[in-house]
């Protein structure tokens, strides 16, 4: 069973930063996108940004909202993802969860796709910036 | 303001059917696939439906997905007290390119 957990949440000032940790079990990280998601207290789900695997370049793409100020990355080797965040808002007050990003192929004429989604989810770690 | 739009709010008693509609634009629900999450506050959001109406292995049969043109819905059938949660939807959104959600449907299960 694959499971997640995050970590490092905590109370930070305006302008600080902060460092999230994922610890994955029961899946080979390498193999896996991995993505992170917020929700703002009383609001719906925000993508944050997402990584990709070394096969793909470990590509990370980002929301508007924190591009420039947050970065993703892993280590493979301790089945890890973090998620730095730097030049921290009142807005990014919310609750940071981890995801897994599953995938399905299909034919599209002659070419073949993956399309990948959020599949396993932690239960979150709570960033309150104040 | 969420870019996919779902009702905050559904209501059903046990055993009853409902369905909770998500609504989004031709960049992301009418071009890529939807996905629905179960959200029960404290817990790890739970995937219910993938490729718009593809169970994973472990979800009952009473959740099922639907997408037509640029809305898509999630139906519960045989509802059960264990079913009151926080729904999402979840789509790609080609113009923003990144992952945009619904605001969340509070199911209550009266």
């Amino acid at each position: 069973e694959v499971q997640l957990v995050e970590s490092g949440g905590g109370l930070v000032k305006p302008g600080g930063s902060l460092r999230l940790s994922c610890a994955a079990s029961g899946i080979t990280l390498s193999n896996a996108w991995m993505t992170w998601v917020r929700q703002v207290p009383g609001k719906g789900l925000e993508w944050v940004g997402r990584i990709k695997t070394k096969t793909y370049g470990e590509t990370v793409d980002y929301a508007a909202p924190v591009k420039g100020r947050f970065r993703i990355s892993r280590d493979d080797s301790k089945n890890m993802l973090y998620l730095q965040m730097n030049s921290l808002k009142n807005d990014d007050t919310a609750v940071y969860y981890c995801t897994t990003q599953g995938r399905f192929g299909e034919w599209s004429g002659e070419i073949f796709h993956w399309h990948y989604y959020m599949d396993v989810w932690g239960k979150g770690t709570t960033v309150r910036v104040s | 303001q969420s870019v996919l739009t779902q009702p905050p709010s559904a209501s059903g008693t046990p055993g009853q059917r409902v369905s909770i509609s998500c609504s989004g634009s031709s960049s992301n629900i009418g071009n890529n696939y939807v996905y629905w999450y179960q959200h029960v506050p404290g817990t790890a959001p739970k995937l219910l439906i993938y490729k718009n109406d593809q169970r994973p292995s472990g979800v009952p049969d009473r959740f099922s997905g639907s997408k037509s043109g640029t809305s898509a819905s999630l139906a519960i059938s045989g509802l059960r007290s264990e079913d009151e949660a926080d729904y999402f939807c979840a789509a790609w959104d080609d113009s923003l390119s990144a992952w945009e959600f619904g605001g969340g449907t509070k199911l209550t299960v009266l």
